[in-house]
């Protein structure tokens, strides 16, 4: 399987910036997702990073360095409905299914 | 529907007992995949369908976990003699195709307690 860590919680204070790191080790990379999960509903695509570089949409961005086997979701402005987990997901060549990190839960502080 | 439907939405049961759990994927998606995710962790991969063949059961623990899509739409699966570490929440996601970018979307979840 696929390795892939991410941190366990982040805190941050509304209208503040917060990153995320995802880093993960697999052989045949081809592509990364980034999902958010609220409490008890289901994981929601925020977005996906095939190629290196910064993908932007609204208040949120991710980056993707395959060299580096580094990828990390920037939220700005956060608000306070941006509490949640945020998933790192990465697929593989020939292969369909999404290898899961256990996420980041992100508390936004007022 | 718009998004993908699950139900039950929960389910209580007790050691040793037969469940089932169904999933109504976003229509015309050919694409439906199984996860089950424990209590801070990430989705499990289980089982992906194309169409109304399982193409990877990889993810399957054990012969009592069994799944099938007889139409190719919806989907149940099944769990035989049920063990309280089974509890979890049990994801169905659907996506449009197979290709590289297809993005999997995913359903409330069901979530299973074995007493």
């Amino acid at each position: 399987g696929q390795n892939i860590d991410q941190p366990t919680e982040m805190t941050a204070t509304e209208g503040a910036i917060v990153q995320i790191n995802c880093t993960y080790q697999t052989s045949g990379f081809n592509g990364l997702f980034w999902y958010q999960q609220h409490a008890g509903e289901a994981p929601t695509f925020l977005s996906y990073n095939v190629l290196d570089g910064l993908e932007e949409k609204g208040r949120f961005s991710s980056f993707l360095s395959r060299s580096k086997g580094y990828s990390y979701l920037l939220l700005k402005e956060l608000q306070m409905k941006d509490s949640a987990s945020y998933l790192c997901a990465v697929r593989v060549y020939n292969d369909y299914k999404l290898s899961f990190g256990a996420g980041t839960t992100v508390t936004v502080r007022a | 529907g718009a998004g993908v439907s699950q139900t039950p939405s929960n389910k209580v049961t007790e050691k040793g007992k037969y469940v089932e759990l169904r999933c109504d994927p976003i229509s015309g998606h050919t694409a439906l995949y199984w996860y089950r995710q424990s209590l801070g962790q990430g989705p499990e991969f289980l089982i992906y369908f194309q169409g109304t063949g399982a193409a990877d059961d990889s993810g399957l623990p054990n012969d009592r976990f069994f799944a099938v899509r007889p139409e190719g739409s919806v989907s149940t699966l099944k769990i035989q003699r049920t063990e309280r570490g089974d509890s979890a929440v049990y994801l169905c996601a659907s996506s449009p195709g197979t290709s590289g970018k297809e993005t999997q979307y995913f359903g409330p979840g069901t979530r299973l307690l074995v007493l």
